[in-house]
């Protein structure tokens, strides 16, 4: 059974750019999380999405927006990009939200630096 | 706010003792604590996690132990072998499967 599958792995982008990053659950997993991790911060939820819809928002700007398709596909964007958002993104599935366990299945990351 | 207070020590141990990595945390509403374990290059991986109404739960060579008068989460692992070389993070859940993240621990394993 596949894990949870992360493109791309790595990436640079410039200050202004923009990003969009995409993660693909585990086969029957409907719930999609992503985090974002850096030696500053540590790691901070930033949203959840089941069944198309966003269910749960972190505390960070509008510039970063995400969504799910139907297949529970997940993507993630960031726009106007800043050297602070250089960290590593990392998505998580699991069968559905909340459920009886806390056990969140993550990707390996996409790695963004930003020049 | 919430948080789950941990800075970023190392423990350093020597294979076959035993480990203990603590935790704090500060919302009495999460109902899951949960430990990952992360090493480099690689996302967090599940090792165990605990329900609020419980005290303690063994899983293989690790136990988990909840204290929510102190608000008090730590890690056991047993006759620690190289292979658990990583970055610990403890975690809980107060809704879905938004997870507040402690800043994390690094353990050394000595040969």
């Amino acid at each position: 059974k596949a894990g949870v599958t992360q493109t791309p792995r790595y990436l640079i982008k410039t200050r202004g750019q923009q990003v969009t990053l995409s993660c693909s659950p585990i086969s029957g997993h409907r719930s999609v999380s992503w985090y974002q991790q850096t030696p500053g911060q540590g790691l901070q939820f930033l949203f959840e999405y089941f069944s198309e819809t966003q269910r749960n928002k972190g505390n960070f700007p509008g510039r970063f927006s995400g969504r799910q398709f139907s297949n529970s596909r997940s993507e993630m964007n960031v726009s106007t990009l800043e050297l602070g958002d250089s960290a590593l993104y990392l998505c998580a599935s699991s069968l559905n939200p909340g459920t009886s366990s806390g056990e969140l299945f993550f990707g390996e990351g996409s790695r963004l630096t930003v020049l | 706010g919430e948080s789950v207070g941990l800075h970023l020590p190392t423990l350093s141990v020597q294979e076959g003792d035993n480990s203990i990595i603590n935790c704090a945390y500060s919302n009495s509403a999460s109902d899951y604590f949960i430990w990952y374990k992360q090493e480099s290059g690689k996302g967090p991986q599940f090792i165990i996690d605990i329900r609020s109404n419980m005290d303690k739960r063994q899983g293989q060579r690790v136990t988990v132990l909840l204290n929510k008068t102190v608000k008090h989460l730590s890690l056991q692992i047993a006759a620690t072998q190289p292979g658990d070389s990583a970055v610990y993070f403890c975690a809980e859940r107060a809704y879905g499967n938004k997870l507040v993240f402690g800043a994390g621990t690094i353990l050394r394993v000595k040969s």
